[in-house]
């Protein structure tokens, strides 16, 4: 089956640096995206990936490596506005996105 | 954990066409469902926002009359592409919200218009 992986919550400090992981099996392989989701709103995109290496967005970057069926998603400099859910999707090869259940971060000061 | 089904995956049809996608929440009620297109290999657009027993909120630019929304219960939100044409075709995805704080995210439909 197909599967996506990533923790269900994790906490930083304002300031700091985390890193979001997700591990995937899916069937083919067409890219894979983060979202970040704050509570009642919809998800921003943030980043995608389809050849692996890493891709950095200002405070944000994303690492793939589709020989491990793994990425990250690097946060730096952290700040409260950064609290949310940060979601891993996986386009497979038939072109259907593939949901992880999300990573709720959240930020102390 | 929660489940929603978005059906068809696939869709084929022919220019001038009419295309209903049906977004369902398989084990929890759900008031408020979003709507999002996919352009190959891009960002999630959001469409609009669907609330059950009310009009749904369109998106700047989103042809309301060409994309309609239609929530009529709480588990069950549908998407009518009306008079499909070939620039239609596209990745189209609904979520729905358990509560304030949990999305849960449709398969997708893949729309293409010949």
């Amino acid at each position: 089956g197909q599967n996506i992986d990533q923790p269900t919550e994790m906490t930083a400090t304002e300031g700091a640096i985390v890193q979001i992981n997700c591990t995937y099996q899916t069937s083919g392989f067409n890219g894979l995206f983060w979202y970040q989701q704050h509570a009642g709103e919809a998800p921003t995109f943030l980043s995608y990936n389809v050849l692996d290496g890493l891709e950095e967005k200002g405070r944000f970057s994303s690492f793939l490596s589709r020989s491990k069926g793994y990425s990250y998603l690097l946060l730096k400099e952290l700040q409260m506005k950064d609290s949310a859910s940060y979601l891993c999707a996986v386009l497979d090869s038939n072109y259907q996105l593939i949901w992880g259940a999300g990573t709720k971060l959240i930020i102390k000061p | 954990g929660a489940v929603v089904s978005q059906h068809p995956s696939w869709v084929i049809c022919k220019s001038g066409t009419s295309v209903k996608i049906e977004c369902r929440s398989l084990d929890f009620q759900a008031t408020t469902m979003f709507w999002y297109r996919q352009f190959p290999k891009q960002s999630l657009m959001l469409m609009a926002t669907s609330n059950e027993g009310s009009k749904a909120t369109y998106e700047q630019g989103v042809e309301k009359d060409k994309f309609l929304i239609n929530h009529a219960s709480l588990t069950l939100s549908t998407l009518t592409v009306t008079s499909a044409h070939p620039e239609d075709s596209s990745f189209y995805i609904c979520s729905a919200n358990r509560g304030d704080t949990e999305a849960f995210f449709g398969q997708g439909t893949r729309l293409t218009v010949v």
